[in-house]
């Protein structure tokens, strides 16, 4: 039981490159959620599912896609990479069960360390 | 302003110390508290979470809310080396969304 796991570790990219981070998760949970983690900032939501088949945008989604490939796979693409997206990016699940949101736990993967030059 | 509050610490304290770590928050639509632990290069973990004002304790562990003053906390007993890390407040208003502080660095000294 792996829980959350994302790929690649660490990335860098030159401005205006593109990539896809994955994140997939084996605990059979319903939402994912990507977030960014900046010095000072705290954790800042860009996008999450709250099930398959949906996305929604959160706090910072500009520069951002997002595809719920599956129910198990939650990836998201720079299209374009920017300086201001160099960050630490982390995917979490939570179960996700309807009524049940006041409880819902998060639970976190290692992080992807992107920097962009 | 941010809607919430941390102090980014760095907070260091010798082995054995009682820790208070905490969190304001400017919005009285929260109503679900957590806190989260993260070791260095790692991702958060849950430590503890509740939904109520008053205290809930955990072993070593007791977290605090104080809606009336918007202020939670979290207290750490018989401080330990391996309690080194940033603790995260985090909180919910909406359906799914989590609102986190900026985190606290807490370094225990052997």
């Amino acid at each position: 039981n792996a829980g959350v796991t994302q790929t690649p570790k660490f990335q860098v990219l030159k401005t205006g490159q593109s990539m896809t981070l994955q994140c997939a998760q084996d605990m059979n949970h319903n939402s994912m959620y990507w977030y960014r983690q900046d010095p000072g900032m705290g954790l800042r939501l860009i996008y999450y599912s709250a099930s398959e088949g949906t996305t929604d945008k959160g706090e910072v989604p500009n520069g951002y896609n997002v595809s719920r490939l599956n129910k198990r796979e939650f990836s998201l693409r720079l299209e374009s990479a920017a300086p201001s997206q160099t960050s630490v990016y982390f995917c979490a699940s939570s179960d996700g069960s309807p009524g049940q949101y006041y409880t819902d736990t998060q639970y976190f993967g290692p992080g992807t360390r992107l920097t962009v030059l | 302003q941010k809607e919430v509050e941390q102090d980014p610490g760095p907070l260091s304290v010798p082995e054995g110390a009682i820790v208070s770590l905490n969190c304001t928050y400017s919005n009285s639509a929260f109503q679900y508290f957590m806190w989260y632990r993260q070791y260095s290069r790692k991702g958060p973990e849950l430590l503890m979470y509740t939904y109520s004002s008053g205290n809930k304790e955990d072993g070593r562990f007791t977290a605090q809310v104080d809606k009336s003053s918007k202020y939670i906390s979290l207290f750490i007993r018989d401080s330990q080396p391996s309690d080194s890390a940033t603790y995260l407040c985090a909180m919910r208003k909406g359906r799914r969304a989590l609102t986190f502080g900026s985190g606290t660095r807490l370094q225990v000294q052997p």
